[in-house]
């Protein structure tokens, strides 16, 4: 099946600074990928949907200029949390299409990245 | 309101017991339903669909828009189906297929 890799696979920072997160799908093209946020012991809550050259499309709650997202290739998403803080301590993943069209496509999702700041 | 609802946090059972893990839905329309496994330090992955109409692993599961469920049945669990599963719907909205997860099961299947 298609491969979705995210990098880093933890990342423990200050309060304050900015942390970027990278998605990649490492065998297909996904002109879409999506964002999730999973609390502890809690299920995935989608961020924000991602496309390739557009702008991301954030769920209500999220705030854009916190969780910037950046789609700058068919293989690859970024998310950046800007002057993260405590409470931006989760477990972030992504996922990707794997085709395009159709009423469904699988989604494939990556290992995720566990956020810790300090 | 499109939810899928998992009510049990937890389904403990022992090796060759029969499991069923409740799933409910809310969705206007025919929804597409997805179950997805998340083993102990693995990635999130897809188990099965319902318009597949498959087994995997022996797991099955039946769409009833009656009662608007997709629970996930197994005759006899095993220990390596020990794990977190996630009922999960697909919505169309905003021009992209998003997928909508409920809160998940774990499932502890006991020697």
């Amino acid at each position: 099946g298609a491969v979705v890799s995210q990098h880093p696979s933890r990342v423990i920072c200050k309060s304050g600074t900015s942390v970027k997160i990278e998605c990649r799908s490492l065998d297909f093209q996904a002109t879409t990928m999506f964002w999730y946020r999973q609390f502890p012991k809690q299920s995935l809550m989608l961020m924000a949907t991602s496309n390739e050259g557009s702008k991301a499309t954030y769920e209500q709650g999220v705030e854009k200029d916190k969780f910037l997202i950046n789609h700058a290739s068919l293989t690859l998403s970024t998310l950046t949390v800007t002057s993260a803080h405590p409470e931006d301590s989760s477990f972030y993943i992504c996922s990707a299409y794997s085709g395009l069209g159709g009423s469904y496509n699988e989604q494939f999702f990556g290992p995720g990245t566990r956020l810790t700041v300090l | 309101a499109q939810r899928v609802t998992q009510p049990e946090k937890l389904l403990s059972v022992f090796k060759g017991a029969p499991v069923e893990l409740k799933c409910n839905y809310s969705y206007s329309g025919s929804p597409e339903l997805f179950w997805y496994v998340q083993y102990s330090r693995q990635r999130l992955q897809l188990l099965l669909r319902h318009i597949s109409r498959e087994s995997i692993k022996g797991f099955t599961a039946d769409l009833n828009k009656g009662e608007t469920s997709f629970h996930l049945k197994k005759p006899f669990a095993q220990e390596e189906d020990s794990a977190m599963y996630y009922c999960a719907l697909i919505s169309f909205s905003g021009g992209y297929n998003k997928l909508i997860f409920g809160a998940g099961t774990r499932l502890a299947v006991h020697p």
